[in-house]
């Protein structure tokens, strides 16, 4: 089966700019979650879907990041305007029920 | 407020010698604790877990111990194989999210 993917795996913009990160999370997976991990530090939680409902955002930084998950398949994390502070490893991963976590490869941000 | 919490940045050991990664946690709560294994430019892959039943887990050279009234787990690789090398991640999974540490780079030197 095919794994979870992100796209892109690198993205470098500029402070004020707008970025667009996507998550396919497993076939059949409803739970997909955001993870971000910032200059070595921890890996911290964003939000969690369950299919197409936020079940819980409690994680995310600001009213600058959007995410959606249209139809409960793929997801989208949109930052804008980009700060410098938003920089990182944003991991996306997805379960199936109480299983264990699978994690894409992340899309490395760095803002300018 | 990091919930859990990994002291140790880096660890070096010997090939065939033991690995120990600690891991400790705040939030008495927690009832679920997986280990992550991350390789460089890839994402996190599932590793080992517990639940707060058990104080013991045990798959191939990988085992966890959990020591609930002093709210710390620990991973033990032995013996350690250079393939071990990696950032290893501790986690706790309330149900709704999982709270990971920051994460003990280990190297097994040949």
């Amino acid at each position: 089966e095919a794994g979870v993917t992100q796209f892109p795996s690198h993205s470098v913009i500029e402070k004020g700019q707008t970025v667009t990160l996507r998550c396919d999370p497993i076939s059949g997976h409803d739970n997909l979650y955001w993870y971000r991990r910032v200059m070595g530090k921890e890996i911290k939680f964003l939000l969690h879907f369950v299919k197409e409902s936020k079940q819980d955002e409690s994680g995310m930084p600001n009213n600058r990041f959007l995410a959606e998950r249209t139809g409960g398949t793929y997801s989208t994390l949109k930052v804008q305007p980009a700060e410098l502070e938003d920089s990182g490893v944003y991991f996306c991963a997805s379960s199936q029920g109480w299983g264990n976590l699978h994690f894409g490869n992340g899309t490395r941000l760095t803002v300018t | 407020d990091q919930q859990v919490k990994q002291n140790s940045p880096s660890l070096s050991v010997q090939e065939g010698r033991i690995s120990i990664l600690n891991c400790d946690y705040t939030n008495s709560m927690f009832d679920y604790f997986l280990w992550y294994k991350k390789y460089p430019a890839e994402g996190p892959t599932f590793l080992i877990s517990i639940s707060s039943i058990k104080d013991k887990n045990e798959d191939g050279r990988f085992t966890v111990f959990l020591n609930k009234s002093a709210k710390h787990l620990s991973l033990h690789i032995v013996p350690s194989q250079p393939g071990d090398s990696a950032v290893y991640f501790c986690a706790s999974d309330t149900g709704n999210q999982f709270y990971f540490g920051t994460g003990t780079s280990l190297t097994v030197i040949p």
